[in-house]
């Protein structure tokens, strides 16, 4: 158990539609990091939340969006989904410059039909 | 990010010695991970290096760091069979928050 909870756990969304996924970060940790990662793959960094701002963007397009909460709580939006956005979305929760303690939640597995 | 390099499949038996290769490619990254991921599961840290070390041994684990070579490598002693899982090599992406930038992993299996 990391203390890094995600939610929903599956997820079933058809091409064109929106979803938004969820992660309460570990009790102290400020800053949240999202991943992709599609099967057979590595995880893909997508973005990282420090303090509510955006503190880091990996190659992926502006229909990922987030947000972070005053709690630290975070949420991924996706737009426009597309079947390659099918994949596991995992969120990791750290202190700043500190991901040697980098703890991940269970992920969300996000199937675009 | 440029990619991480890592051999995709490993096969060892139960007792014998399990090394994992990785090559990373940023010569300024500050901290060099595995992580262990199990079928259906998140990412599970397993040990990190700082890159002015050259190894660290944590209780059955071995982590060597070759600079020169941006070469990094996962020495597990006395493999067991909860060991089989897939094992990801990251490097920390110093203008991104240090966020990570991961293999593709290699799959360990670990036969009786």
């Amino acid at each position: 158990e990391t203390g890094v909870t995600q939610s929903p756990t599956h997820l079933i969304k058809t091409r064109g539609q929106q979803v938004t996924l969820r992660c309460s970060s570990q009790s102290g940790h400020n800053t949240v990091s999202w991943y992709q990662q599609a099967l057979g793959q590595g995880p893909q960094f997508i973005f990282q939340y420090y303090r509510e701002e955006e503190n880091g963007r990996g190659n992926f397009p502006p229909r990922f969006s987030g947000l972070q909460f005053p709690n630290y709580s975070s949420e991924l939006n996706v737009n426009a989904l597309e079947l390659d956005d099918s994949a596991l979305y995992l969120c990791a929760s750290s202190l700043p410059q500190r991901n040697t303690e980098a703890f991940f939640g269970q992920g969300t597995r996000l199937t675009v039909v | 990010g440029e990619d991480v390099e890592q051999s995709l499949f490993l096969s060892v038996r139960e007792g014998d010695s399990s090394v994992i290769n990785c090559t990373y490619t940023d010569s300024s990254s500050t901290y060099l991970y595995w992580y262990k991921q199990e079928p259906g599961a998140g990412l599970q840290l397993l040990t990190y290096i700082f890159s002015n070390m050259d190894m660290k041994q944590d209780q059955r684990l071995t982590v060597l760091l070759n600079k020169k070579d941006k070469h990094l490598s996962l020495r597990i002693a006395d493999t067991q069979t909860g060991d089989s899982a897939i094992y990801f090599c990251a490097e920390s992406i110093r203008n991104s928050g240090y966020a990570l930038n991961f293999g593709k992993g290699t799959s360990l299996l670990v036969t009786p």
